[in-house]
């Protein structure tokens, strides 16, 4: 079935920093690959999308790009902000509906 | 328009006690998910209601749980008795796709209950 790996955490960088979180995948097809952000004490929300291959997700100055070749689904932003600490999920469904998830990676930014 | 809702935000139980989770999902939503996150691991599938129908219950760990959809509205997800291994964070989810598929398939999440089995 399909699934996906996302680096360890935690991440901790200093507010302005660049940030790269690693999202490999493994699928049958083309599924939409999706990043979700979980800020404290909140739910899941979806943060960006990518459909196809080649697609840019982007939302809140972060992007991801739908990357087939390596199979890859990375998160980055350029400027990293103390509100963008959060635990940070990359998902893909699987064969139906279902939402296979990453194990997280926690992000905290300092000012 | 109000979003998914979870109640309790925090459980703390004893073993071997009963703990009933509930989840109210974006109204018209036919499609309700329950997943959970265990000791800081990826986030699992339970288990997807249509409507009041379980349409996949392939995720649910064992007979110690039972989720319910009565009128195809809110659910709960019991947990009878309760084992240590089952603390986590319960996250319900609520999409309106038909059968959970299509382009009305994104799944908007609840902020979780966070069950603690002491």
């Amino acid at each position: 079935g399909n699934s996906v790996t996302q680096m360890e955490g935690p991440v901790t960088l200093s507010e302005e920093a660049f940030l790269t979180i690693n999202c490999t995948y493994t699928a049958t097809g083309y599924p939409s690959l999706f990043w979700y952000v979980q800020y404290p004490g909140e739910g899941l929300q979806l943060l960006l999308k990518a459909t196809k291959a080649d697609d840019k997700g982007s939302n809140k100055g972060f992007e991801a790009t739908y990357r087939k070749e390596t199979t890859s689904f990375h998160l980055e932003k350029g400027s990293v902000q103390v509100s963008d600490s959060a635990v940070y999920f990359c998902a893909l469904p699987d064969s139906s509906y279902k939402l296979i998830f990453g194990s997280g990676t926690r992000l905290l930014v300092r000012p | 328009e109000a979003g998914v809702t979870q109640f309790p935000s925090h459980s703390v139980i004893e073993k071997g006690q009963t703990v009933t989770l509930r989840c109210d999902p974006i109204s018209g939503h036919d499609n309700l998910y329950w997943y959970r996150r265990v000791m800081g691991k990826e986030i699992k599938f339970l288990l997807h209601f249509v409507k009041e129908s379980k349409q996949d219950e392939s995720g649910m760990p064992n007979n110690r749980f039972l989720a319910e959809r009565t009128g195809g509205t809110y659910s709960t997800l019991k947990v009878q008795p309760a084992e240590l291994e089952d603390s986590g964070v319960y996250f319900c989810a609520s999409s309106q796709g038909p059968r959970g598929r299509g382009a009305n398939n994104e799944q908007f999440f609840g902020p979780g209950t966070r069950l603690t089995v002491l």
